[in-house]
């Protein structure tokens, strides 16, 4: 058990809908990092957060948005789904800034929430 | 080409023989990363690297940073270490190799 939780584990909704998922970090840890991973592409670096702020953005849609909340859980919100956003989304937490200019600090994965978009 | 490359891209093994799963990339990086990845889809971190070796248990990591390349070795190698290993790699941004699907049969 790594620490962080996410929710829900499984999500199955209909196209165009929207859907929020939900990540605690470990205790400490300051980052979180939002993944996806489809079965074609492998895992893809969405965004990032330290502390409240944005921190660092991959691969995110526009359809998508994230947030970190004072007490340092994130939000994932996924909007106007299609079928190609059916994936498994992680969340990783670490303590320090993560991926800003040269830096790295060892990151933790949730279990995941698997979205399936009918 | 992809920026990391993980070899080989499946592999099969006997009980108690010694694997290499192989990680180059062609990016100048900060830090690599192993993680283990179990077939219900949980992610585990199992070493981040920036120079030389580490060691846990029976798994061994390596990364030689003029050859821009990592090694991951699993001695004594055991059915529940079936599972996909990925590498990532630092440098302006995270990359993921596409994992190495290693099945362990007793």
């Amino acid at each position: 058990d790594s620490g962080v939780t996410q929710t829900p584990k499984h999500l199955i909704t209909a196209t165009g809908q929207r859907v929020t998922l939900r990540c605690s970090p470990r205790s400490g840890d300051l980052s979180v990092y939002w993944y996806q991973q489809s079965l074609d592409q492998g895992l893809q670096f969405l965004i990032q957060y330290y502390n409240g702020e944005e921190r660092a953005k991959g691969n995110i849609l526009e359809r998508f948005s994230a947030q970190q909340f004072p007490d340092l859980h994130s939000e994932l919100n996924l909007s106007s789904l299609e079928l190609g956003d059916s994936a498994l989304y992680f969340c990783a937490s670490s303590v320090g800034g993560g991926l800003a200019g040269g830096s790295y600090n060892e990151q933790f994965f949730g279990p995941g929430t698997r979205l399936t978009v009918l | 080409k992809n920026e990391v490359e993980q070899s080989p891209q499946n592999l099969t093994a006997q009980e108690g023989e010694f694997i290499t799963i192989n990680c180059s990339y062609s990016v100048g990086i900060s830090a690599l990363h192993w993680l283990q990845q179990h077939p219900g889809g949980g992610i585990v971190s199992l070493f981040m690297l920036s120079s030389g070796k580490k060691k846990h248990g029976r798994l061994i990591a390596t990364i030689n940073i003029q050859e821009k390349h990592s090694s991951l070795h699993i001695t004594a190698s055991h059915p529940r270490d079936s599972a996909v290993y990925i590498c990532a790699v630092k440098s302006d941004k995270l990359i993921f190799g596409t994992g190495t699907r290693l099945q362990v049969f007793p």
